[in-house]
């Protein structure tokens, strides 16, 4: 079955601590997306990438790095510099394409600080 | 820039109900609206979606039309189901990024 796979699904950070999630996909779309969600909130954009070896950086990147050195692959790790990083991740993946914008989400990864 | 705005809930409703979710947006151009839903400790799932004015998106009894002249793309269902319980997200793609500018999200409670 083709989709978007997050892992772990729950995350425990200490302080001063780096932490990675995991986000892959098997849907051979071009580009992918990192969402956080804090409670009774919409979802804002961490980082995105439309092509392997290329991101950029969304609405809310500091304190997060991204990486995409292969198609299927877009880990995000969440630095020491992230104050308050305690929120659902959600990684998610579309085509390139005029009228197929249509993104897919993964199941997300819950992140937590001890 | 982009932004979205949804009414706020919760929206409790009795089964069988006509179901209303306003969505209004903000934008340059006419970039694809989506209708989203996000059940409890799980990701987003796409509803429906439409991608230029007039467009009407449909799904599970679920309807939506895009309307350039006052901006909105309402969520309607004629006869809601205790199952529809969950939180919905209206979202419009960035053309440029195209990545998507969500709405705060409406979360709606259907009782038996």
């Amino acid at each position: 079955d083709g989709g978007i796979t997050q892992s772990p699904k729950y995350l425990f950070r200490k302080e001063g601590q780096n932490v990675t999630l995991s986000c892959e996909q098997n849907l051979n779309h071009d580009a992918m997306y990192w969402y956080r969600q804090d409670p009774g909130q919409g979802l804002r954009l961490i980082y995105y990438s439309q092509i392997v070896n290329d991101f950029q950086k969304g609405d809310i990147a500091e304190g997060y790095s991204v990486s995409r050195e292969k198609k299927e692959s877009f880990p995000l790790t969440v630095t020491s510099a992230q104050k308050n990083p305690t929120a659902f991740y959600l990684c998610a993946s579309s085509i390139v394409r005029t009228e197929q914008e249509t993104q897919y989400f993964g199941p997300g990864t819950r992140l937590l600080v001890l | 820039g982009n932004s979205v705005t949804q009414m706020e809930g919760p929206v409790t409703l009795s089964e069988e109900a006509f179901l209303t979710i306003n969505c209004t947006y903000t934008a340059t151009g006419y970039p694809s609206l989506f209708w989203y839903v996000q059940y409890p400790g799980e990701g987003l799932q796409l509803l429906l979606k439409a991608t230029k004015a007039d467009d009407k998106g449909s799904n599970k009894g679920f309807e939506a039309t895009y309307r350039k002249e006052t901006t909105s793309f309402h969520l309607e269902k004629g006869s809601v189901q205790v199952s529809d319980s969950a939180v919905y997200f209206c979202a419009l793609v960035d053309t440029g990024r195209r990545a998507l500018t969500f709405g705060s999200g409406t979360r709606l409670q259907v009782q038996p």
